[in-house]
């Protein structure tokens, strides 16, 4: 199976300042097919998971422009360009293109 | 409105059995694939089982073959997860998923807790 490795797995962030989270893979994501399935979700306290970003970069409706995502082979980041209160919680990269589906270990951000 | 309503969820004990049930509304049921994802403390999110539009073309995680089945009725737009011989591993926060192309898992459920305790 594709090991997903995120790091940090805890970032305390100050409201308004950056945050960046990385994903590594430990094989690479490109598909046969071209593409690359690595998708990033959201979990805010409570809630389900949501899915942000899909196909490396892509974002889904209604996901603020102040997230992004980017990266290729096997490394991979999600940027928050300015943190609000809202963006607190749990999130997770996935890779679906190699069965089975598998997703990483979650990075916890919250408020300093 | 698109969304997926489990239920079904409960207390069990070891060696027991559970089905759980999701109707989804606001897509078109009959040509997505679906699948069920669990969240426990010990294992993070982990795919359990998907289903293809047909019913046939089916996926199992390793530690669920053999004890678990999934299934769906397009006509009530359902997808189902027949849990036996539960174990204490089994714990999780059960939840539906659309599962488009590749596992991009685009809607969830609000999820169905499964407590395998005796």
């Amino acid at each position: 199976d594709v090991v997903m490795t995120q790091s940090p797995l805890s970032l305390p962030v100050t409201l308004g300042q950056p945050a960046s989270i990385s994903c590594r893979s430990s094989q690479d994501l490109v598909h046969s097919d071209g593409n690359t399935y690595l998708s990033w979700f959201q979990q805010r306290p409570g809630q389900s998971p949501r899915r942000l970003i899909y196909t490396v970069s892509n974002r889904d409706s209604g996901v603020p422009d102040r997230f992004s995502g980017s990266g290729s082979g096997s490394d991979f980041t999600l940027k928050i360009s300015r943190v609000e209160a809202e963006d607190v919680g749990v999130y997770y990269c996935m890779q679906g293109g190699a069965e089975p589906p598998t997703f990483g270990p979650g990075t916890k951000v919250d408020i300093k | 409105e698109v969304q997926l309503v489990e239920s079904g969820g409960g207390l069990v004990q070891p060696g027991g059995s559970l089905r759980l049930s999701c109707i989804a509304s606001g897509f078109s049921f009959s040509q997505s694939w679906m699948s069920w994802v669990r969240q426990s403390p010990d294992k993070g999110l982990e795919c359990v089982a998907n289903l293809n539009p047909d019913g046939i073309a089916k996926y199992y995680v390793d530690s669920v073959k053999g004890r678990f089945t999934i299934s769906r009725d397009n006509a009530k737009n359902s997808v189902f997860l027949q849990m036996n011989s539960l174990r204490s591993e089994d714990t999780a926060v059960y939840y539906c998923v659309r599962d488009p192309l590749y596992h991009e898992f685009d809607i969830w459920g609000l999820g169905a807790m499964v407590t395998v305790s005796s």
